[in-house]
């Protein structure tokens, strides 16, 4: 079945150094989400990619969505305390676009 | 605007017991979702509605029903509550337009069946 999948699973990182987690689906999207999870909160939406080869930038956020509509990153520059989280990735699922297919997601940990 | 709440946010049960978890959503929006998310399993879903009066199953809906008798509510609930169940719950809702596939989530029901 249609899967999306997700690495690392789990990143540690000292603060001010660079963060990239990668989602990889085994299906062409019509386009793919990103959310961020706070330790003991809910996924909170951060941007939608549709576009083949499409870059986005939110502060020292930049997210990509390739070129062939299959994969997409998610870099953190200079990273901060204030990232730590789980971050998801999620694309419509090929035979009900009313559904999300999710990744595992990526745990980032940051060293003060 | 509240979004989407939930109740309650926390509960225990005892193995066998039955329980509804509600969710409610002020933004018109008409798909809703339940979830549920256990340590490295990321979010799954259990059910689903696609509008008012109909409801589908998701990945894991065994153990589980669901309700949406009104546009703004979605119920879910436990018949026979297993250990298996203990989970964190969360309700989601969003538009379905062609360039806005967002999910609003709710911020979680945390369910232990002793």
């Amino acid at each position: 079945g249609q899967q999306v999948m997700q690495i690392p699973q789990y990143q540690h990182v000292q603060e001010g150094e660079d963060f990239t987690t990668y989602c990889n689906s085994s299906t062409t999207l019509s386009n793919i989400q990103w959310y961020k999870q706070r330790p003991g909160g809910h996924p909170v939406f951060l941007i939608q990619l549709v576009k083949s080869g499409e870059v986005k930038k939110q502060k020292r956020l930049t997210f990509q969505f390739g070129e062939a509509k299959k994969n997409s990153s998610l870099h953190i520059t200079a990273t901060q305390t204030t990232d730590v989280g789980t971050y998801f990735c999620a694309g419509p699922s090929a035979g009900n676009n009313r559904k999300l297919i999710w990744g595992l997601g990526t745990s980032l940990a940051v060293n003060p | 605007n509240a979004g989407v709440t939930q109740t309650p946010k926390f509960r225990v049960l005892k193995t066998g017991q039955s329980m509804t978890l509600l969710c409610a959503q002020d933004m018109n929006h008409e798909y809703m979702y339940w979830y549920r998310q256990d340590p490295g399993m990321g979010l799954r879903l259990i059910h689903y509605s696609v509008g008012e009066g109909t409801t589908a199953k998701g990945e894991v809906p065994d153990g589980y029903n669901v309700s949406r008798l009104k546009k703004q509510n979605f119920l879910l609930g436990l018949e026979s509550a297993a250990p298996s169940q203990t989970s964190v719950y969360f309700c989601a809702s969003s538009y379905w337009l062609k360039e806005d596939y967002e999910q609003y989530f709710g911020p979680g029901t945390r369910l232990t069946v002793t």
